[in-house]
């Protein structure tokens, strides 16, 4: 079993749809969680931290849920610009040492 | 944040060579890893530079093959030795800042290794 596993995708919405990733983790040790973004052939780029009473940054509302080991990432009002793959990341503590999830695509077409 | 750099920020080699890749901070960092990214799939973590000492790697990379200095906070380099083609990947490094909460971490342009 993968120790952070995501959504396979590819997702395609319309501009305007709301969309939720989901993604689950293995290690209950694990103490931070994130959801990074990465267009094509470019670096993954931080889009938020998780915290665990869920937090809300625009368009964009992460969840954990510890008990269940599950991360959520709901993205609403979809627009163009959001193509890209969201990873799931996992800190597993410790040396701060990130494990990512295989990530999932986001196509959002006019 | 701080910007990152990496040289070169491609490359094409011949098997059995080897490339050397920095990774440049323009301000002082407490961590750094160097990552690779296969075609087509996620990042995966090679080690952790430590400053002053050996890098720790992980599971199935050895320093022999990807041996890493990290001289001092701001910098860093990750060696590909005696590649073959199943090296061909993208290699990022990614850092925490000094100060920042959560653990955060940042990453490289990347470098772009095509093994012949």
């Amino acid at each position: 079993r993968k120790e952070v596993e995501q959504d396979p995708g590819p997702f395609n919405v319309p501009e305007g749809a709301t969309v939720a990733f989901n993604c689950t983790y293995s290690n209950s040790a694990s103490q931070s969680f994130f959801w990074y973004r990465q267009d094509c052939r470019k670096e993954p780029k931080l889009l938020m931290s998780v915290y665990s009473s869920g937090n809300e940054d625009g368009r964009f509302t992460a969840q954990l849920n510890r008990a269940s080991q599950y991360i959520s990432l709901l993205i609403r009002d979809s627009k163009l610009s959001d193509s890209a793959t969201y990873l799931c990341v996992v800190n597993r503590g410790g040396r701060r040492a990130l494990t990512f999830g295989s990530g999932t695509r986001l196509q959002v077409q006019p | 944040s701080a910007v990152i750099s990496q040289k070169p920020s491609r490359d094409i080699c011949q098997r059995g060579t080897s490339l050397t890749i920095q990774c440049q901070v323009d301000s002082q960092v407490t961590m750094m890893f160097w990552y690779r990214q296969q075609p087509g799939q996620s990042l995966t973590l090679i080690a952790t530079a430590n400053q002053g000492s050996e890098a720790t790697y992980e599971s199935g990379f050895v320093i022999d093959k990807f041996p890493i200095s990290r001289p001092n906070l701001t910098f860093s380099t990750l060696t590909v030795s005696n590649m073959s083609p199943e090296d061909s990947s993208i290699y990022l490094c990614s850092v925490v800042w000094s100060g920042r909460a959560r653990d955060e971490q940042f990453f490289g342009p990347g470098t772009r290794l095509t093994v012949l």
